[in-house]
């Protein structure tokens, strides 16, 4: 296990459907991220979180609304998905932001999310 | 075009048996260079962070290589086990100084018996 845990692991909903992915990091890390893997490309950075406050936001559509309470906590609010949302997210955290080039990211597991 | 490009695009060896992968990148100015291993069903784990003075890295059976000049990073894996069946990325920071990391496509690599 990495310390980075992911809730639920396996999603369907429908298109008309709210529903939220939670992530938890048990490190004391600082920074956390969402990031969307489709099948055959490559993974894409959604939002950054440092201390607590949102410094990346990678051209996301509104649909997807992330939330940061406190450093431990990243939430993604899902609203009228598309089918080609359809993906595994992963969530991501590091001690510092990566900006410091020594950093190492730990992910968690990934929710497995079908749009219908 | 990415401007993190993996080959092969899938692999496949025998038990025991060596093997190379390759990452090319064309992101300037450069930092670090990263490569995960992605086990399926799993989120990415991280093998090794090097830096552009570094051009030989370990971890276990695992060695990376680094040419900063040719924008080239080999990922050597040695004495293959069935559990190194996985993806392997190659991740490298999207301009200097940013938390946005670019990701390759990755390596399937496929470990029998």
């Amino acid at each position: 296990e990495t310390g980075v845990t992911q809730t639920p692991r396996h999603l369907v909903m429908g298109m008309t459907n709210k529903k939220s992915l939670k992530c938890e990091q048990h490190l004391g890390h600082n920074a956390m991220y969402w990031y969307k893997q489709s099948a055959k490309k490559p993974l894409e950075l959604m939002f950054v979180y440092n201390f607590k406050e949102q410094t990346e936001n990678n051209s996301v559509p509104s649909r997807f609304s992330p939330e940061c309470p406190n450093s431990s906590h990243l939430f993604l609010h899902l609203h009228t998905l598309q089918p080609e949302d359809s993906a595994l997210y992963l969530c991501a955290s590091s001690q510092e932001p990566l900006a410091n080039a020594g950093e190492t990211q730990y992910f968690g597991p990934g929710t497995r999310l079908l749009v219908l | 075009k990415n401007q993190v490009e993996q080959s092969p695009q899938s692999l496949i060896i025998l038990e025991g048996k060596n093997c190379t992968l390759q990452c090319n990148y064309t992101v300037s100015p450069f930092s670090n260079l990263r490569w995960y291993k992605q086990d399926t069903g799993r989120g990415p784990v991280s093998l090794t962070i090097m830096t552009f003075s570094e051009n030989t890295k370990s971890n276990g059976r695992y060695t990376a290589t680094l040419d900063a000049d040719t924008k080239q990073s080999s990922l050597h894996i040695t004495a293959s086990q069935l559990s190194d069946s996985a993806s392997y990325i190659c991740v490298v920071p999207g301009a200097y100084n940013t938390d946005k990391l670019i990701f390759g496509t990755g390596t399937r690599l496929q470990v029998f018996p």
